[in-house]
């Protein structure tokens, strides 16, 4: 059965430092998906990743994917407070079944 | 743009009463999803439909049914409401395919007493 799992849980950094949130999964698959979530609101997508190697940006932010590692990565470059959210990562179980299973999220504050 | 709507948005229930949440979206997409969250428990997947015609269970099933009425709509039933059920629900939509990307509801809030 497929694990998610994300770290760190909470991340509270300074505005204008570097730091990565990790996502790591138990078994193999080749798709994965970030989202953010803002308080009391629904997530959207930040990040479609579907091979090994794939690499996006957007802004300050980048994510990256390891198929062999089943790891991914979220990068924060010089962060700012407009950040400051939940960020999900999702894992496609595979197989064609086309379910996908959420890490428990990382709470990141970007303090002034 | 619609997208993904659900209804209610807000729902009291007590203890044994029965409910459903209703999801509709307005994208074409074949596949659709129920997840709840939790504190501290990120997103749980109860149910989903890869395709019209079809439903299987997630991670958290236990207490729920689903239907897929047609590709528009999928619902949730909760039949006898236990406490543990307290929580915001999320729908959401996706192509299905290669890209796989969901597009959520803006979630229903649901306490059981």
């Amino acid at each position: 059965e497929l694990k998610v799992e994300q770290n760190p849980l909470f991340l509270s950094m300074q505005e204008g430092k570097n730091y990565t949130i990790y996502c790591n999964y138990s078994t193999t698959s080749d798709r994965l998906y970030w989202y953010r979530q803002d308080p009391g609101k629904s997530l959207e997508s930040l990040f479609v990743l579907l091979s090994n190697g794939a690499v996006k940006q957007e802004g300050r932010l980048m994510a990256s994917l390891d198929t062999k590692a089943r790891l991914s990565t979220l990068h924060i470059t010089a962060a700012v407070h407009d950040l400051s959210a939940t960020y999900f990562c999702a894992v496609d179980a595979g197989s064609g079944t086309y379910k996908y299973i959420f890490g428990t999220g990382t709470r990141l504050k970007v303090l002034a | 743009n619609a997208g993904v709507t659900q209804t209610p948005k807000f729902q009291v229930l007590k203890t044994g009463q029965s409910m459903t949440l209703q999801c509709a979206q307005d994208m074409n997409h074949n596949s659709m999803y129920w997840y709840r969250q939790d504190p501290g428990m990120g997103l749980r997947l109860i149910y989903y439909s890869a395709s019209e015609g079809t439903t299987d269970k997630g991670e958290v099933p236990n207490g729920y049914n689903v239907s897929r009425l047609n590709k528009r709509e999928f619902s949730l039933r909760l039949e006898s409401a236990a406490p543990s059920q307290t929580s915001v629900y999320f729908c959401a939509s996706s192509w299905g395919g290669t890209t796989g990307e969901l597009f959520f509801g803006e979630g229903s809030r649901l306490t059981v007493l």
